[in-house]
C-alpha cells in the first residue's frame, strides 16, 4: 500500500523568512499526483500546490514551490516570504489513477512575528 | 455557491447510539468522499463514491455505511457508535479524478464527533 510520511510534526519560522516542509512517499507506480494541502484552524482543506509525477519541472504557485525528487520519492514544500496567514497544518498527499487520496500525518507550521 | 456542506458541526454520542452525518454539494461533482482525521494524524478514507448509486470502501470502512441516491448527497451512517470512532469527519467532492487547480478536491468544514 502507498504510504506518505511527514517527519516534522511541527515547524516554526520567522515572518518573511523561508521554510521547507518535508514529505516522502512510497509507491511502485510511475504515474501519480502529489499534493500539498493547508488546513487552517477553520479545518477547511485548501489545495496549495500539486505536482504530476510525469513532469520533471517543479511546480510553483506564487510563494509556494516544491522540490520533487522522483527517484528519491521526496516531495518537499518551500514557502518563501512567510506570512502570518500561512500558519496552519500542512498535509502532503499522494494519488494515483484510482480515486483514493493518501495523506501524511501533517506538519503544524507556526509563523513568528 | 455553498460548495460542500456538512451537518452537524459537533455531536456527542453515547456508545451504541446511531447517527447520520450529512454531506451535500452543489457543484454537480460525481466524486464524493468521507475521511476521518484523528488527532495528530492525516486523513483516512472511509468510503467514496464515483457517482449516484455507486459506492466503495476506503481504508477504514468498518463501523460505517454510506449511500449515494443523488449526485448531491452522500450521507455517512454510524450504526453502533464506539469510542474508537471519536474523530473529525470530513466530506469532500471533486469533479473528476484529475485534481487540477480548476477542479481540486473540495472539503467541507468537518464534523467533530465524540463517542463516550
Amino acid at each position: 500500500a502507498q504510504t506518505v510520511t511527514q517527519s516534522q510534526p511541527e515547524m516554526s519560522v520567522q515572518e518573511a523568512e523561508t521554510v521547507t516542509l518535508s514529505c516522502t512517499y512510497d509507491t511502485s507506480e510511475s504515474d501519480y499526483y502529489l499534493f500539498w494541502y493547508k488546513q487552517p484552524p477553520s479545518r477547511q482543506m485548501i489545495l496549495v500546490i500539486r505536482q504530476e509525477a510525469y513532469k520533471q519541472q517543479n511546480a510553483t504557485e506564487n510563494r509556494f514551490s516544491v522540490n520533487f525528487q522522483k527517484a528519491a520519492k521526496s516531495f518537499s514544500l518551500k514557502i518563501s516570504d512567510s506570512q502570518l496567514g500561512d500558519a496552519a497544518m500542512y498535509f502532503c498527499a499522494y494519488k494515483e489513477g484510482a480515486q483514493k487520496l493518501v495523506f501524511g500525518q501533517g506538519t503544524r507550521l507556526t509563523i513568528n512575528p | 455557491n455553498a460548495g460542500v456542506t456538512q451537518t452537524p458541526k459537533f455531536r456527542i454520542l453515547k456508545i451504541g447510539q446511531s447517527m447520520t452525518l450529512q454531506c451535500t454539494q452543489d457543484m454537480n461533482h460525481n466524486y464524493m468522499y468521507w475521511y476521518r482525521q484523528d488527532p495528530g494524524m492525516g486523513l483516512k478514507l472511509i468510503y467514496y463514491s464515483v457517482g449516484a448509486g455507486i459506492t466503495d470502501k476506503g481504508e477504514v470502512p468498518n463501523g460505517y455505511n454510506v449511500s449515494r441516491s443523488t449526485t448531491e448527497d452522500f450521507p455517512l451512517r454510524l450504526e453502533l457508535a464506539a469510542p474508537s470512532q471519536t474523530s473529525v469527519y470530513f466530506c469532500a467532492s471533486s469533479i473528476d479524478r484529475g485534481y487540477s487547480y480548476n477542479s481540486p478536491l473540495h472539503f467541507g468544514n468537518g464534523t467533530r464527533l465524540t463517542v463516550t
